[in-house]
Formats: C-alpha cells, structure tokens, sequence
C-alpha cells in the first residue's frame, strides 16, 4: 500500500518567514495530494491540493509543489503569521481512493 | 450548524467496557471513514464506508467495528475497550471520488 513521509515533525519560524514541509509518497499510481490544516482542538481542515497533471498550485500565501518523478511534494507558506500556527498534514491518494496521510509537522510562528 | 458532528466530544472508559462513538453529516455524502489520531502517526484509517451497503476495513480495523445506519449516520464500535485505544478519533466524508474529505470535531477517548 501507500507510505506517505513527512518532515519536519516540528517547525519554528519568525513571523514572516516562510515555511516549507516536505513529503514523499511510495505508490506511483497517487494521483492526488493534499494538504490539510489542523488547529487546536479542531479536525484537520483542507487548505490545498494538487493533481498529478499539475506541477505547482498556488493560493495567497501558500503554494504546493509536486516532482512525480522524485516522488514528493511540499508545502510553501511565505510571509507567515501567528495564525498559521497548526499542525499540518500532507496525504496522497492512489490507486485505493483512499487518502494516507503523513504523521504531521507542528509548525510555530514566533512573533 | 457543523456539517460533520460526532457525538461524545470526549470520553473517558473503563479496560473491557463497550463503547460507540457516532458521526453524522449533513453533507450529503456518500463516504465516509473513521481515523485514528495518535501523537507522531498521523491520521489512519480504522473502516471506511462508500454507501449504507459498502463497509471496508482501512489500516488498523482490528478491536472496532462499525455500523452504517443510513447515508447521514456511521458509528464506531469498540467491543471490549483496551488502553491502547486511547487516541483522538476522527469521523470524515466525501463525494464520490473520495478525495476532499470533511472532518469532524472529534472524540478524544481514554481508556484506563
């Protein structure tokens, strides 16, 4: 099945700075990734995604991009700011239709 | 109104005990799946359900099991609760194609 990798497991960054998370994925059938957002004591919420007929996905601040060939994709958050403060998760989805997700990063946003 | 709910918020058991966890959505999805969230693993996938007659087991089914009561409702069992089962759980639901799912609050449960 899918093995999904994800690192950092923590990140600290100044408020401004951008933050990158990287993930790879094992099933070279995935076709779809994405990346999800969860805050304190809430479920995991959608923030962006990526198919495979695409190389980079930008939204504001946040961008995705995904090397088929390496087989990882990675999170960009530029100018960030204390709300972004959440553990984030990255996912791909193959052959199975179903989701696998990574085991997080905790990404701090020092002011 | 939240458009996935999940019903008790937190929850605190006894070793041996029985206990359900429900879900329900007003999102008129057809999928839905329930995780389990420990510290440093991520999110995996206990059962899944792709309509009220389709239920599959996902990563880690061993101890639960689940019912599908109708296309809003998937419960969560836990036949005979151990320690281990101590984690956060997720229900979630998508569309057909399985891809963008909506979470839950979840339900953080304690055995002991």
């Amino acid at each position: 099945g899918e093995n999904v990798e994800q690192h950092p497991s923590t990140l600290s960054v100044q408020e401004g700075d951008s933050a990158v998370i990287k993930c790879t994925y094992s099933d070279s059938a995935s076709n779809y990734f994405p990346w999800y957002k969860q805050e304190l004591g809430k479920g995991p919420q959608l923030i962006i995604d990526i198919r495979s007929n695409v190389g980079e996905k930008k939204d504001q601040r946040i961008a995705v991009t995904l090397n088929k060939t390496a087989k990882h994709f990675s999170l960009h958050i530029t100018e960030t700011q204390p709300e972004d403060s959440a553990v984030y998760f990255c996912a791909a989805s193959g052959s199975a239709r179903q989701l696998t997700f990574g085991s997080g990063t905790q990404l701090t946003v020092l002011p | 109104d939240a458009d996935v709910t999940q019903t008790p918020r937190n929850r605190i058991t006894k070793t041996g005990k029985r206990i359900m966890l429900e879900c329900s959505q007003t999102k008129g999805h057809d999928r839905m799946y329930w995780y389990r969230q420990d510290p440093g693993l991520g999110l995996r996938l206990i059962y899944y359900s792709f309509d009220v007659k389709d239920i599959n087991k996902g990563e880690i089914s061993d101890g639960y099991s689940v019912s599908r009561q109708a296309q809003a409702k998937f419960s969560l069992s836990l036949e005979s609760a151990i320690p281990n089962q101590t984690a956060l759980y997720f229900c979630a639901t998508s569309d057909s194609l399985g891809r963008w799912q909506y979470f839950g609050p979840g339900t953080r449960l304690t055995v002991t």
